[in-house]
């Protein structure tokens, strides 16, 4: 099983800051990494797939980078409809999760 | 638009059976790949089954193998999954979620599209 660590658990970030978010895969993933993002009593949505192209409807702020083993999540400017917890998923071999990213309000 | 809707949740006993069902719209169910995906109170995302775009390739996680059976039914733009034995930590928010793809292998696609969850609770 591919095991996806995140880091940090939780980011503290104040509007208009800069927020990197990180996901290590347990093996070569190559770039089959996506990332989600949950707002609290709602279903996950598809932020970023192939681990740098943003899905339809995402605004240009978020960009996602990496390959391999290591990946991570940039949001360049963050709004408030940005707070939300962010999980990345690996879909090379089977399909697994991270433990997810809370990014709050400082 | 893409709609995907669960119902048949609820709280049921220790060691009974449930079925949640997925009413898939908007797009063409008999060619993709779908999953469920379940979210205990408070914690992360776990993957729990795939099911292939013709129903005839399936795939379990490790905790619901052999409890769990995933199933689709392409007339009726349907997906389900009939949950037997089911335990205490089986309590979580369970989604329906479309492939990008085909899922006819265990290599396959990230989820574009997610259903609202239905809350199923385990206890006595």
């Amino acid at each position: 099983e591919v095991v996806m660590t995140q880091s940090p658990a939780t980011l503290s970030v104040s509007p208009g800051a800069r927020a990197t978010l990180s996901c290590r895969a347990s093996q070569s993933i190559s770039t089959n990494l996506a990332w989600y993002q949950q707002k609290p009593g709602q279903a996950p949505r598809l932020v970023i797939y192939g681990a740098a192209t943003r899905a339809t409807g995402i605004p240009g702020r978020f960009s996602g980078s990496g390959s391999g083993t290591e990946f991570t999540l940039t949001i360049s400017s963050l709004q408030s409809e940005d707070f939300a917890v962010y999980y990345c998923q690996q879909y090379d071999n089977w399909w697994t999760f991270g433990q997810g990213t809370k990014v709050e309000i400082k | 638009q893409v709609h995907l809707v669960e119902s048949g949740g609820g709280v049921v006993q220790p060691g009974r059976s449930l079925r949640l069902s997925c009413a898939a719209s908007g797009f063409a169910f008999s060619s993709y790949g779908m999953h469920w995906v379940r979210q205990a109170p408070g914690k992360g995302l776990e993957w729990v089954a795939v099911t292939s775009f013709h129903g005839r390739n399936k795939y379990y996680g490790d905790s619901v193998k052999g409890r769990f059976t995933i199933s689709r039914d392409n007339s009726k733009n349907t997906l389900y999954l009939q949950m037997d034995r089911l335990r205490a930590e089986d309590t979580a928010v369970y989604y329906c979620a479309k492939d990008f793809g085909a899922a006819a292998s265990t290599r396959g696609y990230y989820f574009n599209y997610w259903g609202q969850g239905i809350l199923v609770t385990v206890s006595s």
